[in-house]
């Protein structure tokens, strides 16, 4: 039960494109498509934003997009805007009715 | 309006017991499964627990397994985690969590404190 692995931080610009990468393992990542993202403000619960690797909830920006290619997913946040500014959450099912979740990466809206 | 709040958190010595509730609204509670995920003071998310939409299965995460006991009373629409033989790196606040028909949590709480410290 390992964490996912995040940086630790990431920045850009508004308007300007961001990537954050989640790195698992066989086991976790790599073998489900159970691969969901969490947006968490400061003093708040996390709020989902992704799930199964790229599908987004009803109201969640289209911004906002997941994808996954073996071991690693990532979340995608086009258009950059100042509110987007938060620590986000990578998390996987990893079998036997277990979660994992990555470390979080805090975004900076430069 | 799906509504999760927990409460029983607070300060506890090293060695301690308490036990957490989930009061659960606006949904059928006993059609899904539940989860406990706690943040440490200025860290991160980390899975703890998971329980059947009945109550029985259970699942928790290596740090806390023998230790931490997850149940839920459908009847109440409450969740429940019973956490004995309590330790410093306990110390976190504990949200409870509702999981969608996939291993997602789509709905959390605000969270409740816990404070292990002599």
């Amino acid at each position: 039960q390992s964490a996912l692995t995040q940086p630790r931080s990431v920045s850009g610009s508004p308007g300007q494109s961001v990537t954050i990468p989640c790195t698992g393992t066989s086991n976790d990542v790599g073998a489900y498509r159970y691969v969901s993202w969490y947006q968490q403000h400061p003093g708040k619960a996390p709020k989902f934003m992704i799930y199964d690797v790229s599908e987004r909830p009803s109201g969640v920006p289209d911004r906002f997009s997941g994808s996954k290619s073996g071991n690693t997913a990532s979340l995608t946040i086009s258009g950059l805007q100042a509110e987007d500014e938060a620590d986000y959450y990578c998390c996987s099912y990893a079998g036997s009715y277990t979660l994992v979740f990555g470390g979080g990466t805090r975004l900076t809206v430069l | 309006e799906v509504q999760l709040v927990e409460s029983g958190g607070g300060l506890v010595q090293p060695g301690g017991s308490l036990r957490l509730s989930c009061a659960a609204s606006g949904f059928t509670f006993s059609s899904y499964w539940m989860h406990w995920v706690r943040q440490a003071p200025g860290e991160g998310l980390v899975w703890v627990s998971r329980i059947h939409s009945d109550g029985s299965s259970t699942s928790y995460a290596d740090s806390v397994k023998g230790r931490f006991t997850v149940s839920r009373d459908n009847a109440k629409n409450t969740l429940f985690l019973q956490m004995n033989s309590l330790r410093a790196e306990d110390t976190a606040v504990y949200y409870c969590a509702r999981e969608r028909v996939d291993p997602t949590l789509d709905y959390w709480g605000q969270g409740t404190l816990v404070t292990v410290s002599s």
